[in-house]
C-alpha cells in the first residue's frame, strides 16, 4: 500500500520569506512523487514531479522540491514566497511497482499555504 | 500543454434528476482518465480509474451503478450521477494521462454539484 503524509493542514509565512511544504511518504518500491496546488473552486495544476535522477527538482512558478529517500520526504520549497502563492498544496505519490498503466494517485490530504503580505 | 477540460463547472439541480459531467483532454490523447471527489476542506477521494474502451475501475466503497462513467474516447471521458440526491452534492474532479506511470495527471478545473 502507498501513503502521503502532510502534517501541517496549516503553513503561514510572511511575504518574501522561504516557504517549506512538508510531505512524506510510504511505498513498497521506488516512489514516483508530485505536487499540485488548487485554487478556490479550481482544480489542481501540476508543480513538479520526481520520477528518478537528482534529488532537487525544479517546478513551475519558482518552487522546487527535494526528495530524500532516507527520510522518505519531498518537501516543497521556494526561496522567496509570494501572496499569489497562497493555495492549497498537495503532495502525491505512485508505487513504482503499483501496475501497468497509469494507476490513481494517493494523495496527501492538503496543506494550506498562506503568505501574508 | 497537456490541458483537460471539464464541463459542467457548476450544477444545481433537483432531487432525483440524473447529472452528466465530461471531461476532455484537449490537446493530448489520454489512455488514463480518473474521477476523484473532494470533500470541502479535504483531499481527493479516487472514485474511478476509467480506460478508453473498457469498463472503469471502481475504488471500494463508490458505487458503480451510482456513478456510471463512460470513456468512449481517447479524449472524452464521462461521469454521470444517477438518481442524484443532497449527499451526492460534492466537487467532482477529473483528471487525464498518458499512459506510463510517472506521467503527471493533468487535471481538469472541477464540478461543484448541488443536489436541492
Amino acid at each position: 500500500a502507498q501513503s502521503v503524509a502532510q502534517p501541517e493542514d496549516q503553513v503561514n509565512v510572511a511575504e518574501g520569506n522561504p516557504l517549506t511544504v512538508k510531505c512524506t511518504y510510504s511505498v513498497s518500491g521506488n516512489p514516483y512523487l508530485f505536487w499540485y496546488v488548487q485554487y478556490p473552486n479550481r482544480g489542481l495544476q501540476f508543480l513538479l514531479k520526481y520520477i528518478t535522477g537528482d534529488n532537487l527538482v525544479k517546478g513551475s512558478y519558482g518552487f522546487e522540491a527535494e526528495f530524500n529517500k532516507s527520510q522518505t520526504s519531498f518537501h516543497l520549497k521556494k526561496p522567496s514566497a509570494l501572496v499569489s502563492d497562497s493555495a492549497l498544496y498537495f503532495c502525491a505519490v505512485r508505487d513504482e511497482n503499483s501496475g501497468g498503466g497509469a494507476d490513481g494517485l494517493t494523495f496527501g490530504k492538503g496543506t494550506h499555504l498562506i503568505i501574508q503580505p | 500543454g497537456a490541458v483537460v477540460s471539464q464541463h459542467p463547472s457548476w450544477v444545481i439541480c433537483k432531487s432525483g434528476t440524473s447529472v452528466k459531467i465530461e471531461c476532455r483532454s484537449l490537446d493530448f490523447q489520454a489512455t488514463t482518465m480518473f474521477w476523484y471527489r473532494q470533500f470541502p476542506k479535504q483531499s481527493l477521494m479516487l472514485m474511478a480509474t476509467s480506460n478508453e474502451g473498457s469498463k472503469a475501475t471502481y475504488e471500494q466503497g463508490v458505487e458503480k451503478d451510482k456513478f456510471l462513467i463512460n470513456h468512449a474516447s481517447l479524449t472524452l471521458s464521462t461521469l454521470t450521477v444517477t438518481s442524484a440526491h443532497p449527499e451526492d452534492s460534492s466537487f467532482y474532479i477529473c483528471s487525464a494521462s498518458r499512459s506510463q506511470g510517472y506521467q503527471p495527471q493533468h487535471f481538469g478545473d472541477g464540478t461543484r454539484l448541488s443536489i436541492l
